[in-house]
């Protein structure tokens, strides 16, 4: 199958850090992607990995993944109301010319 | 740098009406794609070109034509619009399809239709 999930919502409080989850069910993904779209905004791409790492840091993102449990995440430190946004996770595989999505995880920060 | 950039940004039709959404790229990138939004659904593939002169159905293509005018230009069109059709549709393109596999799509802002 093509499923890329998410949950839908996650609520943090500023400053502590924000983990958000994504798991995927083809084995032969290449690359994984986490997008970030703002209100009123197309996608823009935030950082990926492939699929032979297990971790990418950069900056205050954290991205972990586990291609035994097919499990992917964004962790964000320190979060900031500027993160306030829909978050994507994706996947391309290298027999295919398109990419899939997550319905999206919408990331809230209260004070 | 422009970009992806789609036209128009706001349309509201009326069923059984028609029309097209401009979608442009100046990154020379060989593949483009639309993609429709919808709350819960995350988004969605309609069509995608992986290269000048080629285009593929996605997920959701019923209701939906597409030209890939040359490399920058990929338009959709709506023949006969749809309540169920209201969403909103954003363009995007890559280098997938060409020597890399490490290749991210670029968005445009999306167009926002409402079809009554």
């Amino acid at each position: 199958g093509e499923d890329v999930e998410q949950s839908l919502f996650l609520s943090v409080r500023e400053g502590d850090s924000s983990v958000i989850n994504c798991t995927y069910t083809d084995s032969s993904s290449t690359y994984l992607y986490w997008y970030k779209q703002e209100p009123g905004a197309g996608l823009q791409l935030l950082t990926y990995i492939f699929s032979n790492m297990d971790m990418k840091q950069d900056q205050r993102l954290t991205v972990l993944l586990n291609k035994k449990d097919k499990h992917l995440s964004l962790r964000i430190a320190d979060t900031q109301t500027g993160d306030s946004a829909i978050y994507f996770c994706a996947e391309t595989r290298s027999s295919a010319s398109k990419i899939i999505f997550g319905s999206g995880t919408r990331l809230s920060i209260r004070p | 740098n422009a970009g992806v950039t789609q036209t128009p940004k706001f349309q509201v039709l009326k069923t059984g009406q028609s029309m097209t959404l401009q979608c442009a790229q100046d990154m020379n990138h060989n593949s483009m794609y639309w993609y429709r939004q919808d709350p819960g659904m995350g988004l969605r593939l309609i069509y995608y070109s992986a290269s000048e002169g080629t285009t593929d159905k996605g997920e959701v293509p019923n209701g939906y034509n597409v030209s890939r005018l040359n490399k920058r230009e990929f338009s959709l069109r709506l023949e006969s619009a749809a309540p169920s059709q209201t969403s909103v549709y954003f363009c995007a393109s890559s280098e997938l399809g060409g020597s890399s596999y490490n290749s991210p799509l670029h968005f445009g802002n999306g167009t926002r239709l409402t079809v009554t």
